[in-house]
């Protein structure tokens, strides 16, 4: 089963808006990332977030974890058109040597220009 | 840097047949793995290369699908035979180390159609 989960499956804004994306996880974890895939294409690495650490900020984007929540958001300022993607949290719940990182459904964000 | 690589972008065969992906990841990534990811869905882990070594092949079914890393480079992803769940984007990935902090790069992935 999926460790993250994306809410909302979906999400269409007018460009200039702002969007924000959550994600719930079950099991604790040591740190969370967000990725964005174009349609098509692969995914791209956009921001890590450690369990430690409790909002960070990268250009328009801003993240937030709440691990007592098992939550994350991922917040878009002044979106554009070009933002319209599929973004993708995963969580890292690597134990020991055991390296894990398990994908979300993720969210479709559409910005109309 | 030169991004991973993969090839075919698209492939449709019928079911029962058998099917072959490869992948060049970055130089000097000693991590590589391969995804599949069914539409509407986030990629799942099928197997993870440490080198040429196995790290993790937990969710790899192991009575059709194969995959290798000869010399720890360039690796190849097999299917035999092939069902029609197996219709996915099959995407290959690589990271520096085998770390949760060292994020992982992707290619654009083969997008396989099983009929």
């Amino acid at each position: 089963s999926q460790q993250g989960e994306e809410d909302p499956q979906a999400l269409s804004i007018q460009e200039g808006e702002n969007a924000t994306m959550n994600c719930s996880y079950k099991t604790s974890i040591n740190n969370l990332q967000w990725y964005r895939q174009n349609s098509g294409r692969g995914l791209v690495h956009l921001i890590l977030i450690r369990s430690n650490e409790r909002e960070k900020h990268s250009g328009r984007l801003r993240v937030t974890l709440d691990t007592s929540k098992k939550s994350s958001s991922l917040l878009i300022t002044a979106s554009r058109a070009a933002d319209t993607a599929s973004y993708f949290c995963a969580t890292d719940t690597t134990r020991g040597s055991n390296y894990k990182l398990t994908f979300g459904k993720g969210t479709l964000l559409t910005v109309n220009p | 840097e030169a991004g991973v690589a993969q090839s075919p972008r698209y492939k449709i065969i019928e079911k029962r047949q058998s099917v072959a992906f490869w992948c060049n990841p970055i130089s000097g990534h000693a991590t590589l793995y391969w995804y599949q990811q069914i539409l509407g869905q986030g990629p799942k882990l099928l197997i993870q290369f440490q080198n040429n070594g196995v790290v993790d092949d937990s969710q790899l079914p192991k009575d059709r699908f194969s995959a290798e890393r000869l010399k720890g480079v360039d690796s190849t992803l097999k299917i035999q035979p092939a069902k029609l769940e197996d219709s996915a984007v099959y995407l290959c990935a690589s990271s520096l180390v085998i770390s949760g902090v060292s994020p992982l790069h992707f290619g654009n992935g083969t997008r396989l159609t099983v009929t």
